[in-house]
């Protein structure tokens, strides 16, 4: 059973595009983020949701637009693809503050913009 | 602010050798400190997490980690090294922002030679 799951694993596509990139929990969290990881294996925040409402969004551009339908998903829309979106996307979830910031991570979607 | 550093980019062992992985934070408040795994090609994945209880913290696959206040540091050990160690790990600190942001360091590469 997969705990937190990405739709796709991989993602090439041309400057210019809009894409989007899909995700899901089935482990009952009520948060969700969204993580970019660059070629150096950095590691950086986008957005975070708890119970659908939008609680971080750290600076990143106005091309990235997440979206909540409900608590077990979380979906990020990039508009206008640029080279410098190509990374690895990974989203992740954790259970109400009873573990204390503990976060179970999808496998990751590999976005390469040409 | 929050900050996590991790010293080496990459660190290499023999097989059965002690594996020492080296963590230091900065937080203006008793952090929650966690050390994450990443194989290649997935996602992360929770080796163990300092949470204000016991100092010497015991995770998965006999990995061990110690909290020093006084060196705020939270390093990362294994009594001895097993080729499927060989990963990418990070050290990270969970700030609670309305909800809990996590911020992690650059990663240190493990090789473990046969």
């Amino acid at each position: 059973d997969t705990a937190v799951s990405q739709t796709p694993k991989y993602l090439v596509t041309q400057m210019g595009n809009d894409k989007s990139i899909k995700c899901e929990q089935n482990l009952g969290h009520d948060t969700m983020y969204w993580y970019k990881q660059d070629s150096k294996k950095f590691l950086k925040i986008m957005f975070s949701y708890n119970n659908k409402e939008l609680i971080i969004n750290e600076t990143v551009p106005n091309r990235f637009s997440p979206k909540s339908p409900d608590k077990a998903h979380l979906n990020l829309h990039i508009n206008s693809l640029e080279l410098g979106d190509s990374a690895v996307y990974f989203c992740a979830s954790s259970p109400p503050g009873g573990f204390l910031g503990e976060q179970f991570f999808g496998p990751g979607t590999r976005l390469t913009v040409l | 602010a929050q900050s996590v550093t991790q010293l080496g980019s990459h660190v290499s062992v023999s097989e059965g050798a002690l594996v020492l992985l080296r963590c230091n934070y900065s937080s203006s408040v008793p952090p929650y400190l966690f050390w994450y795994v990443q194989y290649p090609n997935q996602g992360l994945q929770l080796l163990l997490k300092y949470t204000s209880a016991a100092t010497l913290v015991k995770g998965i696959n006999g990995f061990e980690a110690e909290f020093k206040k006084s060196e705020t540091s939270f390093h990362l050990t294994k009594p001895s090294a097993h080729m499927s160690d060989a990963a990418e790990y990070f050290c990270a600190v969970s700030l609670y922002t309305g909800g809990f942001k996590t911020i992690f360091g650059a990663g240190t590469r493990l090789f473990v030679k046969a």
